[in-house]
């Protein structure tokens, strides 16, 4: 069983850029959770997608955008960067129930550090 | 809103104390409780979790108890070793929406 997979792992833009991020899930997980981790902080959610669908969002702007694709993998896409966007940015694949009820633990990858200059 | 408060750190022992950090939640239900860690360089790793009142989670000789009265989740092990020293986020989630709140984190250093 593969764990949760991302690329790239290191990444420097400068402001107003736009950034794509990957992210594979966990073999048999349906579900992906994008979370953003500034310096010395907590993850913050930024949004969710189950069955290429977005589940859930957290408060982040319309330019924080996703994707989930048929084999489940996903990208993180933040257009028209800014300095305080500089962070770890971390996936988690999981696997939700037929219902809204989620029943299993998300399991997450290394992370991408995305510098902004 | 639903919120995670750890105890701030660092936190520095030597090896083989015990240790104790400390964590309450604030939530409008019944969260599920999570511990994970994060070793340099590495995304998280899932330490233990509970899922309803009482419950206990363990792995690894660490152990932490949900308390609904306190509404905590300190997270306890009886004697750390040099390779515990991370950073240990405490979290919860509402199974409604499966996103996950995390606290801000506690590093550990542990000294031999």
């Amino acid at each position: 069983e593969t764990g949760v997979t991302q690329s790239p792992t290191h990444l420097i833009k400068t402001r107003g850029q736009q950034v794509t991020l990957r992210c594979s899930s966990q073999s048999g997980h349906n579900t992906v959770s994008w979370y953003q981790q500034a310096l010395g902080q907590g993850p913050q959610f930024i949004f969710q997608y189950y069955r290429e669908e977005e589940n859930g969002r957290g408060n982040f702007p319309p330019r924080f955008s996703g994707l989930q694709f048929p084999n489940y993998s996903s990208e993180l896409n933040v257009n028209a960067l800014e300095l305080d966007d500089s962070a770890l940015y971390l996936c988690a694949s999981s696997s939700l129930g037929g219902g809204p009820i989620s029943t299993d633990t998300q399991y997450f990858g290394p992370g991408t550090r995305l510098t902004v200059l | 809103g639903d919120s995670v408060t750890q105890m701030e750190g660092p936190v520095t022992l030597s090896e083989e104390a015990f240790l104790t950090i400390n964590c309450t939640y604030t939530a409008t239900g019944y969260p599920s409780l999570f511990w994970y860690v994060q070793y340099p360089g590495e995304g998280l790793q899932l330490l233990l979790k509970a899922t309803k009142a009482d419950d206990k989670g363990s792995n690894k000789g660490f152990e932490a108890t949900y308390r609904k009265e306190t509404t905590s989740f300190h997270l306890e092990k009886g004697s750390v070793q040099v390779s515990d020293s991370a950073v240990y986020f405490c979290a919860l989630r509402m199974n409604r929406d499966d996103k996950i709140i995390f606290g801000k984190g506690t590093r550990l250093h542990i000294l031999p």
